[in-house]
C-alpha cells in the first residue's frame, strides 16, 4: 500500500524567506502527487499536481513542486513567502492503478510566517 | 456556482447519539469521499462512493456509514458516537479516475462530549 510521509510537523519562516515543505512517498511505481493547502477554518484547495513528464511542475500562488524519482521524494518550493501563505499543507499520492481515485494524504506541515 | 457544501459547519453532541453530517456537491461529479482529520494523522479516508448507489470503505469507516440515493448527496451517519470521533471531517468530490482532482467543502467540525 502506498504512503506518505511529511517530516516536519511545524515550519517558520520569516516573510520574504524561500521555504521548502518536505514530502516523501512509498509507492513502487510512479505515482499520481498532489499538494494541497488548507488555511485556517478552510476546506483544501489543489496547488499543483504531478502526473508524468516534466519532473518541475508549476502551481498557483507561485509555488513549485520536484518530483524525483530516485528519493521517491516531491518536495514544495516557494523562493519568497508572503504572510499569507500561512497555512497547512498536505501532500497526496494517488495509484496509477486505483480505480477508486483515493487519495492518501501525508500528516500535514503547518507553516508559521514571522513579520 | 455553490460547488461542494457541508452542513453544519459546528456540531456539538452527546456520546451516543445518532449524528448525521451532510454533504452536496453541485458539479454532477461521479466520485463522492468523506475523510476525517486528526492532528498528525492528516486526512484519512472513511468511505467513498463511485456513483449513485454504489458506496465502499476506506482506511476507518468503523462507526459509520454512509448512503448515496442522489448523485449530488452523500450524507455521513455517525450511529452512536463516542469521543473518538470528535475530529474535522471533510467532504470531497471527483469526476472520477486518479488523474481527477479532489474538491473539497469546508468541513464540520464534530466535538462529540
Amino acid at each position: 500500500a502506498q504512503s506518505v510521509t511529511q517530516p516536519d510537523i511545524h515550519i517558520t519562516v520569516s516573510e520574504g524567506a524561500s521555504l521548502e515543505l518536505r514530502c516523501n512517498y512509498s509507492y513502487g511505481a510512479t505515482p499520481y502527487l498532489f499538494w494541497y493547502v488548507q488555511s485556517p477554518g478552510q476546506g483544501l484547495q489543489l496547488l499543483l499536481k504531478y502526473f508524468s513528464g516534466d519532473t518541475l511542475v508549476q502551481g498557483i500562488k507561485g509555488f513549485e513542486a520536484e518530483f524525483k524519482r530516485s528519493q521517491s521524494s516531491f518536495n514544495l518550493r516557494k523562493p519568497s513567502v508572503h504572510w499569507s501563505d500561512a497555512a497547512e499543507y498536505f501532500c497526496a499520492v494517488a495509484t496509477r492503478n486505483n480505480a477508486g481515485n483515493m487519495l492518501t494524504f501525508g500528516g500535514g506541515t503547518r507553516l508559521m510566517v514571522k513579520p | 456556482d455553490a460547488g461542494i457544501t457541508q452542513s453544519p459547519r459546528y456540531k456539538i453532541t452527546e456520546t451516543g447519539r445518532q449524528v448525521t453530517l451532510m454533504c452536496h456537491q453541485t458539479w454532477s461529479h461521479s466520485y463522492m469521499f468523506w475523510y476525517r482529520q486528526d492532528l498528525g494523522h492528516g486526512l484519512r479516508l472513511i468511505y467513498y462512493s463511485a456513483a449513485a448507489d454504489i458506496t465502499d470503505k476506506g482506511e476507518v469507516p468503523d462507526g459509520y456509514v454512509v448512503s448515496r440515493s442522489k448523485t449530488e448527496n452523500f450524507p455521513l451517519t455517525l450511529e452512536s458516537a463516542t469521543r473518538s470521533q470528535t475530529s474535522v471531517y471533510f467532504c470531497a468530490s471527483s469526476q472520477g479516475t486518479a488523474k481527477n482532482i479532489q474538491y473539497f467543502g469546508a468541513g464540520t467540525r464534530l466535538s462529540v462530549l
